[in-house]
């Protein structure tokens, strides 16, 4: 596997489904992104990881939780999601140098999500 | 707040046709832009950064310049598999990327 790679790349789940989205990087990165992309809107930023520890949460509902357990890999929790929640998931991951903010970000290909 | 605008918000060309894209943006503290290309159902894919105004880069039929206040991605003779949305974002003062909406490119033969 090379570059940043997502699973599932699509998932339909109900309202009260519990179902966890992932992502690995093959990039030796140590900075970790979600993002998600709706119809018609910016990608928004939900949730960055920087070695392993949460350093930003954008005003996200509790109902998506993430974790990263290590550099390389991330998941996204999620849990009584709304159908407002549908949208493309984009994990992605850069090279975050000492002294510098985050450099160029490499983005998986996204998990579209479905909520009924 | 800062903001990033993209316009237009879809352009179409005929192969050949060359044209710009424009990304105006408004940040505290411009750390760096960067343009993108995503195809329909895919991840982004990173294209070009710029840091400072007057700088430019080039790849194959594309080409990134930045002022102060805008950014433009200028498209040479153009080609169908040029069809994509193409995206502008800013690199904050404190690291965060805010992208604009995209501008949906398509290319006819």
């Amino acid at each position: 596997e090379t570059g940043v790679t997502q699973t599932p790349r699509h998932l339909v789940m109900g309202m009260t489904n519990k179902k966890s989205l992932k992502c690995e990087q093959h990039l030796g990165h140590n900075a970790m992104y979600w993002y998600k992309q709706s119809a018609k809107k910016p990608l928004e930023l939900m949730f960055v990881y920087s070695l392993e520890e949460r350093v930003e949460n954008n005003s996200v509902p509790s109902r998506f939780s993430p974790e990263c357990p290590n550099s390389s890999h991330l998941f996204l929790h999620l849990h009584t999601l709304q159908p407002e929640d549908s949208a493309l998931y984009l994990c992605a991951s850069s090279q975050e140098i000492a002294g510098r903010s985050y450099n160029e970000q490499f983005f998986g290909p996204g998990t579209r999500l479905t909520v009924l | 707040e800062d903001q990033v605008t993209q316009s237009p918000e879809a352009l179409r060309l005929q192969e050949g046709e060359s044209s710009s894209l424009n990304c105006s943006y408004t940040v505290s503290g411009l750390r760096g832009l960067f343009w993108y290309r995503q195809d329909p159902g895919k991840g982004p894919e990173f294209l070009f950064t710029l840091y400072s105004a007057g700088e430019e880069k080039e790849k194959e039929r594309l080409k990134a310049t930045l002022t102060k206040k805008e950014s433009f991605l200028h498209i040479t003779a153009p080609k169908p598999e040029d069809s994509a949305t193409y995206l502008c974002a800013v690199k904050e003062s404190y690291g965060k990327l805010t992208f604009g909406q995209g501008t949906i490119l398509t290319v006819h033969p």
